[in-house]
């Protein structure tokens, strides 16, 4: 059981270049999240998926899309890179027990992707 | 405009004396309330959490506590280990709108 794994641990992009970081979970999960992390803060919200095929906002969504065309994949595309897009990357899963309402336990994370944009 | 806020970056502890780690909170509709723990180099790890309903949730050496009046978060831990030394951060979610609201972070040094 491998939990949530992103690929790849480090990029680095030149401005205008575009990229997609891929996030896999082996866990069953419903949920998944894309978060970015800057230095100094906390983690914020990209995007978000209920479940295959369906896909919502987060805080900070520009400049990111997504796609969920199975419940194991969680792609994180990003078109035009521009500097503001350094962070590191975060992929999470949680699991729902009830439809369209989240359990409120946990999320589990993967390892992150260091983005660096020049 | 922030939901959750760590006002300690950093925290410094003595092996075998208690941590405490505070968050707050500004919106008092959220549900549910959680720490994780935070190593380098990895994705945050949950480490425990408490319903709105609650006031206090103990799990080994970690107890959390939660002031609803006051909209405060408390992560005690007790005793401190060398092996606790990471970025600790509080959470909130809120089932409306299915979403976590991260706070920054705490740093916490336990010093052997």
């Amino acid at each position: 059981n491998a939990g949530v794994t992103q690929t790849p641990k480090f990029r680095i992009l030149k401005i205008g270049q575009s990229m997609t970081l891929q996030c896999a979970q082996d866990m069953n999960h419903n949920y998944m999240y894309w978060y970015r992390q800057d230095p100094g803060m906390g983690l914020k919200l990209i995007y978000y998926s209920v479940g295959a095929g369906i896909t919502d906002k987060g805080e900070v969504p520009n400049g990111y899309n997504v796609s969920r065309s199975t419940t194991e994949d969680f792609p994180l595309r990003l078109e035009l890179a521009a500097p503001s897009q350094t962070s590191v990357y975060f992929c999470a899963s949680s699991y729902s027990r009830s439809g369209g309402t989240l359990s409120g336990e946990t999320q589990y994370f993967g390892p992150g992707t260091r983005l660096l944009v020049l | 405009d922030q939901q959750v806020k760590q006002n300690s970056p950093s925290l410094s502890v003595q092996e075998g004396r208690i941590s405490i780690l505070n968050c707050d909170y500004t919106n008092s509709m959220f549900d549910y309330f959680l720490w994780y723990k935070k190593y380098p180099a990895e994705g945050p790890t949950f480490l425990i959490s408490i319903s709105s309903i609650k006031d206090k949730n103990e799990d080994g050496r970690f107890t959390v506590f939660l002031n609803k009046s006051a909209k405060h978060l408390s992560l005690h831990i007790v005793p401190s280990q060398p092996g606790d030394s990471a970025v600790y951060f509080c959470a909130v979610f809120i089932y409306n709108f299915n979403k976590f609201y991260f706070g920054s972070g705490t740093k916490l040094n336990v010093k052997p």
